[in-house]
């Protein structure tokens, strides 16, 4: 049974497309993360939603757009595509009512050619 | 603001030996939380173990064991008796105080990349 799900797994575009991955928990968690992992492997959070509300906006372009439409999907929306988008983008979520584990989807890596 | 430092981006361990993977950290929070993560070369990153800021014994998870020293603000992974699938890109993070608002997120440091030598 896959706690967190996330589709495509690889995903190759080229410059100015507009692309989407998904993000699915069941978990029955309330809050779900994005984080984007660079090409050094440094992990930084992008978006956190608590009960399809936005809690948490990093410094992120207004390119990249979230959207929750229940508890259990956190889908991540990017346009015009930058090369400087290419990288592992992860999905998580958490209970605090479970302890604060984050569970991590498996990840999907952009590239923008 | 929170920060999480790993000063040592490679380690190398014999197979069968123990290894301490460092990890400092800031926060102004009255409490926190302190994660170790382990990314295989596949990829997923798998949750090792969890240090409450209050616990008053250090965490431990079969051959994981976290050193929480809250006066130092360290918060170093021991792994004992070390696997070759052990061999990965460990990462230490932390959790905000509870706020009501309901989000974690987790504040990552940059990673120690350990290779178990057989």
């Amino acid at each position: 049974d896959t706690a967190v799900s996330q589709t495509p797994k690889y995903l190759v575009t080229q410059m100015g497309n507009d692309k989407s991955i998904k993000c699915e928990q069941n978990l029955g968690h309330d809050t779900m993360y994005w984080y984007k992992q660079d090409s050094k492997k440094f992990l930084k959070i992008m978006f956190s939603y608590n009960n399809k509300e936005l809690i948490i906006n990093e410094t992120v372009p207004n390119r990249f757009s979230p959207k929750s439409p229940d508890k259990a999907h956190l889908n991540l929306h990017i346009n015009s595509l930058e090369l400087g988008d290419s990288a592992v983008y992860f999905c998580a979520s958490s209970q605090v009512s479970r302890g604060y584990e984050q569970y991590f989807g498996p990840g999907t890596r952009l590239t923008v050619t | 603001a929170q920060k999480i430092t790993q000063t040592q981006p490679g380690m190398f361990v014999q197979e069968k030996e123990a290894v301490t993977l460092d990890c400092t950290y800031d926060t102004s929070d009255p409490s926190y939380g302190l994660f170790w993560y382990k990314q295989p070369s596949s990829g997923e990153m798998i949750f090792l173990i969890y240090q409450g800021s209050y616990d008053q014994q250090n965490a431990t998870e079969g051959r994981y064991s976290l050193n929480f020293q809250k006066a130092r603000k360290s918060a170093n992974l021991v792994i004992s008796a070390s696997q070759l699938g052990d061999s990965a890109m460990y990462f230490c993070a932390m959790r905000p105080a509870y706020s009501g608002a309901g989000s974690y997120q987790l504040t990552f440091g940059k990673g120690t990349k350990l290779s178990v030598i057989p």
